[in-house]
This record gives C-alpha cells, sequence and structure tokens, in this order.
C-alpha cells in the first residue's frame, strides 16, 4: 500500500503570496487532517476532511482553508502568507477519522515564508 | 482547553540505558497514541491504547494507559542509537478530537 503522499516536500514564499499544498492519503482512507508543525508550538491541528466535508477545525485564521475531492486527495491553502507561517505543514490520513484507530502521516511540507 | 503533559520535554542518554516518558492529564481520553519522529518526516504511529490499565509491548519498548485514561507512560529498555527521535503522545477525547503533547526530544548517544 502506498503510504500518504505530500507534496511539494520544500517551498520558499515571499509575505502576501499565497500557496496551495497537496496530500495523496492511503487508498481507501477517506478522513485527511492537516497539521501545522513548528518548534514553539508543536503540533497544531488545522482542519479534517471526511467524505469532502470539513469535519473539524482548528484555531486558524480564515487565511487557512482547505478542500478535499472525490478521490479523497486533499489541498490547503494559505493565503497571504507571514512570516510566522513557516513551519512542517503535515497531512494525516485515516479510513474514518475520529482519532481512536491512529494516524498515517506524510512526510510533510516544509514551508518557508521570507 | 485540554492538556496533555509531556515529560521529559528533553533527554539525553547512553546506550543500554533505560528511560520513561510520561504523557499526563486532567482529561479522560478514550484512546491514546504514541507516534515517533524523526528529523524531516512525519510522526510514525507507535502505538494505541484503549483500555485503563492497558498494557502494550514493542519489542523494547513498553506502553501503559493510566488506570483512569488520563495519563500514559512509554518505557524503553536498553535504549539504541536507534531509538533516537521526537517521542509524541496524542489522546481522543470526547469529542473525537486529537490532543497532542508537546513531544520528548529523545538523543540515545553511542
Amino acid at each position: 500500500k502506498a503510504g500518504v503522499t505530500q507534496t511539494p516536500r520544500y517551498l520558499i514564499k515571499t509575505r502576501g503570496q499565497q500557496v496551495t499544498l497537496s496530500c495523496s492519503p492511503i487508498s481507501g482512507h477517506r478522513s485527511v487532517s492537516w497539521y501545522q508543525q513548528t518548534p514553539g508550538q508543536g503540533l497544531q491541528f488545522l482542519f479534517e476532511y471526511f467524505s469532502e466535508t470539513q469535519r473539524n477545525k482548528g484555531n486558524f485564521p480564515g487565511r487557512f482553508s482547505g478542500r478535499q475531492f472525490s478521490n479523497s486527495r486533499s489541498e490547503m491553502n494559505v493565503s497571504t502568507l507571514e512570516l510566522g507561517d513557516s513551519a512542517l505543514y503535515l497531512c494525516a490520513s485515516s479510513e474514518i477519522g475520529q482519532g481512536n484507530y491512529g494516524y498515517t502521516f506524510g512526510s510533510g511540507t516544509r514551508l518557508t515564508v521570507v | 482547553t485540554q492538556l496533555l503533559e509531556q515529560s521529559p520535554q528533553f533527554l539525553s542518554i547512553q546506550e543500554g540505558e533505560n528511560l520513561t516518558v510520561y504523557c499526563n492529564s486532567s482529561s479522560v481520553f478514550s484512546s491514546l497514541q504514541w507516534y515517533r519522529q524523526e528529523p524531516g518526516e512525519g510522526p510514525v504511529l507507535l502505538v494505541t491504547v484503549v483500555t485503563g490499565g492497558e498494557v502494550k509491548k514493542l519489542k523494547r519498548l513498553t506502553f501503559q494507559f493510566g488506570d483512569a485514561r488520563k495519563d500514559s507512560s512509554l518505557h524503553i529498555t536498553a535504549a539504541q542509537p536507534g531509538d533516537t527521535g521526537l517521542y509524541l503522545c496524542a489522546g481522543v477525547d470526547s469529542n473525537y478530537q486529537l490532543i497532542w503533547g508537546a513531544g520528548t526530544k529523545l538523543i540515545i548517544k553511542p
């Protein structure tokens, strides 16, 4: 079974730009969650999608958005980038989400905002 | 706000020593997961514990879920350099949300 694939692996953007990150979950997994990881804040939950619907949302500004397609692939978008958005963005998939069975993470996208 | 306090934050020990990492909360979790993350990679699920008092073993790693399902521990016996990494615990709350600990950075010196 192929793992969770995130693209791109690395990205450098300028303040004010926008960025789109992509995540392909494990085949058959319908839940995709997104996290931001920084050294100071640890893992912060962004949102979770299940069957194309946003099921849960973390405490991030509206500049952070996402969507899920019918094939369960998901994208997240960050508009008007700020320096503080520099982080490792992780995608995690599971069959149905809701936590109890654990998640499979991708390798992440390292975003640097300059 | 639910918190999952993980300790210690940082641990550097010699190969062959034993160690224990703790996750504590005042909240009850339906399950608790442990992950290990290496630099530049995503966390990898090690184990999920579900029942209060449950003990699971993964080779030299022993995971325990507290009787009240509010805390958990990870014990490593005879640590090896390959155990080096960031260990994260995450509890599933009543709203099916994952509550994450801040992580324990473990370095095993040869």
